[in-house]
This record gives C-alpha cells, sequence and structure tokens, in this order.
C-alpha cells in the first residue's frame, strides 16, 4: 500500500523553463511533507518542506505547495539548470515523527 | 560536522558470511535509522533508534541485526543473507524523533550478496 505516489517516474525540461514535480498521499495522519534530491550512488539530501498548516513554502528557486484537501503537493523548481537533474523523492512525516515515508520517485532531467 | 558517514561504501558478501554496516553521527541527534533502497524504489524504513533505543522495527527479518552502542554510532550486522538483499542501505540521523526535525542521510552502503 503506497501511502506516497509519484505518478511521474520522469520529467524532462529546458535549463530556464520551470519543473513541477507532483506528489500524492493517502494517510490522513501525514502532516509534514519533505521533498529530497538523489544523485546516483548517494544519499537524499533534504531540499524543502512544509507544514500542513502552510499551504506554500519558498527558498530561492524552490517552492512546495500543499493542497490539503486534494492530499498533494508540488515542488516548482524556477528556473530550471542542469545541475538540478536527479532523481526527487517526496516524503512524509506523521505526527508522532518516526517514520519518513517516500514516494518512488521522479527522475528529474534538465537539458542544456 | 554536519555528516552522516557510512562505511563501507561498497560490500560484496557470500550467503554464509558475516558482516556488519557502520554508521557514524557527530552532530549530537540523538535519532538514528536504517533504510533499504532497491533499484528504481523508494528507501523503505528499517528500524528506528532513539536515544540508544530501538524504537521501531519494521518486521526486518532477523538475518538483519541492529545496535547503537552509543548516540553516535549505529551499526547493522548481516548473517546469512539472500541474493534479493542486494540494495543499497542508507542510514539517517536527526535531531530526535520528532516531524519537524530533518533528517540527515548518509551516502550509503551498495550491499551485493552473492
Amino acid at each position: 500500500d503506497q501511502q506516497v505516489k509519484q505518478n511521474s517516474p520522469s520529467l524532462s525540461v529546458q535549463e530556464g523553463r520551470i519543473s513541477i514535480l507532483n506528489c500524492d498521499y493517502t494517510n490522513s495522519m501525514f502532516d509534514y511533507f519533505l521533498w529530497y534530491k538523489k544523485y546516483p550512488a548517494e544519499g537524499p539530501t533534504f531540499l524543502i518542506s512544509i507544514s500542513s498548516i502552510k499551504d506554500k513554502n519558498e527558498d530561492g528557486r524552490f517552492t512546495v505547495f500543499l493542497n490539503k484537501s486534494a492530499k498533494h503537493l508540488s515542488l516548482h523548481i524556477v528556473p530550471s539548470q542542469p545541475g538540478d537533474s536527479a532523481v526527487y523523492f517526496c516524503a512524509a512525516i506523521e505526527t508522532s515523527g518516526s517514520r519518513l515515508t517516500f514516494g518512488e520517485g521522479t527522475q528529474l532531467t534538465v537539458n542544456p | 560536522d554536519t555528516e552522516v558517514t557510512q562505511t563501507p561504501k561498497h560490500l560484496v558478501m557470500g550467503m554464509t558470511n558475516k558482516k556488519s554496516l557502520k554508521c557514524e553521527q557527530h552532530m549530537g541527534h540523538r535519532a538514528m535509522y536504517w533504510y533499504k533502497q532497491k533499484a528504481k524504489k523508494p528507501p523503505e524504513l528499517m528500524f528506528v533508534y532513539s536515544y540508544e533505543k530501538l524504537s521501531i522495527n519494521e518486521s526486518v527479518p532477523s538475518r538483519f541485526s541492529p545496535e547503537c552502542p552509543n548516540s553516535s554510532l549505529l551499526n547493522l550486522h548481516l548473517h546469512a543473507l539472500q541474493p534479493e538483499d542486494s540494495a543499497l542501505y542508507l542510514c539517517a540521523s536527526s535531531q530526535q524523533l520528532g516531524r519537524t526535525y530533518g533528517y540527515t542521510f548518509g551516502s550509503g552502503t551498495r550491499l551485493t550478496v552473492v
């Protein structure tokens, strides 16, 4: 039972354009959401997070939007850069905070 | 020091071998985690330690045995593994258990069971 879903296994965008990565979740107990970036042979690196009491959080080129009623969040990267090419994981934590549950990841490729 | 260090980076072991994976952090984090990641799959939680005590075991087979000898060190002892256990094993830590504490991941140990 996949509680965090990223339905797009891959996304390709041109340098300078916006990248939008989507994530859906099913567990109503999730109240904190994170995005991680992962390069091959490395561990996930934290990018940005959002609490369920907010609907938007911004950090530089990265913005995360949360639609709690739809159980949907998205990560916007603008402008996209070739160095952003990596696998992006959406993750969620329950109120208890003891489990980080990942989605299956989206491979982002930014073409020069 | 803001890193989680995992050793070895690569490990090949036979099904009758005993080996250990090591994870170390010096950030004063009191929660540590083992995750397993198969190819093209998300990381899956295996164990959670909080203040050196096992907090969560996600029904992991007993051929995987975690150990937290002190607040900086987390081991994963491996014995009689199967080829399907081949995966990237990731260690992570956080200041404490709790949703707003960020997780820091190590680079992982790439395990191959032959």
